[in-house]
């Protein structure tokens, strides 16, 4: 079964630091290309970043531009987000997503809740 | 990045037929057959129901179906059946492994 299981979510200061985490398994992971999808309690969803198979290209919202690193390890078969400077609009559930084709999210995983405040 | 643009919310009886909208520009749903809508209930993540404007990944029910016009998109759920109550959302590729997400339509099976 193909499965993505998200976890470091958790309660953290504006300013402060958090590091995401998405194990994968029944797939090959190296052979897929890698998104991180968030979506703000009771708002819609919005893609945040991408990855290529290689880690030789990464992508950003302009939102999380410059705040937020991507990054996997296909030794692990996981994929990371790095988030600094956090901010309050940064408080979502962060939904880890194999893309296929450049055109769809599929898996989806359960989603790890991040929560900013003082 | 601009949100696609969905009607917030969506209704129909059981057995009718409903269609989801969704409106871009030439620059993602215009210019892309990288059109893909997914179901949300409540709680729970999203699962992928159409991809690639039309097409149904198995396991999909038929009364699922996707089209697409110009710089819009659509979902259509015939035989609308309660457990079809959801969030649906649509996303485009926009270009240079970049996204962009549908606000959202509420369906209501009355």
């Amino acid at each position: 079964e193909v499965q993505l299981v998200e976890s470091g979510g958790g309660l953290v200061q504006p300013g402060g630091s958090l590091r995401l985490s998405c194990a994968a398994s029944g797939f090959t992971f190296s052979s897929y290309t890698m998104n991180w999808v968030r979506q703000a309690p009771g708002k819609g969803l919005e893609w945040v970043s991408y990855i290529s198979s290689s880690s030789s290209t990464m992508y950003y919202a302009d939102s999380v531009k410059g705040r937020f690193t991507i990054s996997r390890d296909n030794t692990k078969n996981s994929l990371f987000l790095q988030m600094n400077s956090l901010r309050d609009d940064d408080t979502a559930v962060y939904y880890c997503v194999r893309v296929v084709s450049y055109g769809w999210f599929d898996p989806w995983g359960q989603g790890t809740l991040v929560t900013v405040s003082s | 990045q601009s949100a696609l643009t969905q009607p917030r919310s969506v209704s129909g009886s059981p057995g009718q037929s409903v269609t989801i909208s969704c409106t871009g520009t030439s620059s993602d749903v215009g210019g892309s057959n990288y059109v893909s809508w997914y179901q949300q209930h409540p709680g729970k993540a999203p699962k992928l129901m159409i991809y690639n404007v039309s097409n149904r990944p198995s396991g999909v029910p038929d009364r699922f179906s996707g089209s697409k016009s110009g710089n819009t998109a659509s979902l259509t759920i015939s035989g609308l059946q309660a457990e079809d109550e959801a969030d649906y959302y649509c996303c485009s590729y926009a270009g240079t492994y970049t996204w962009v997400f549908g606000g959202g339509t509420k369906l209501t099976v009355l």
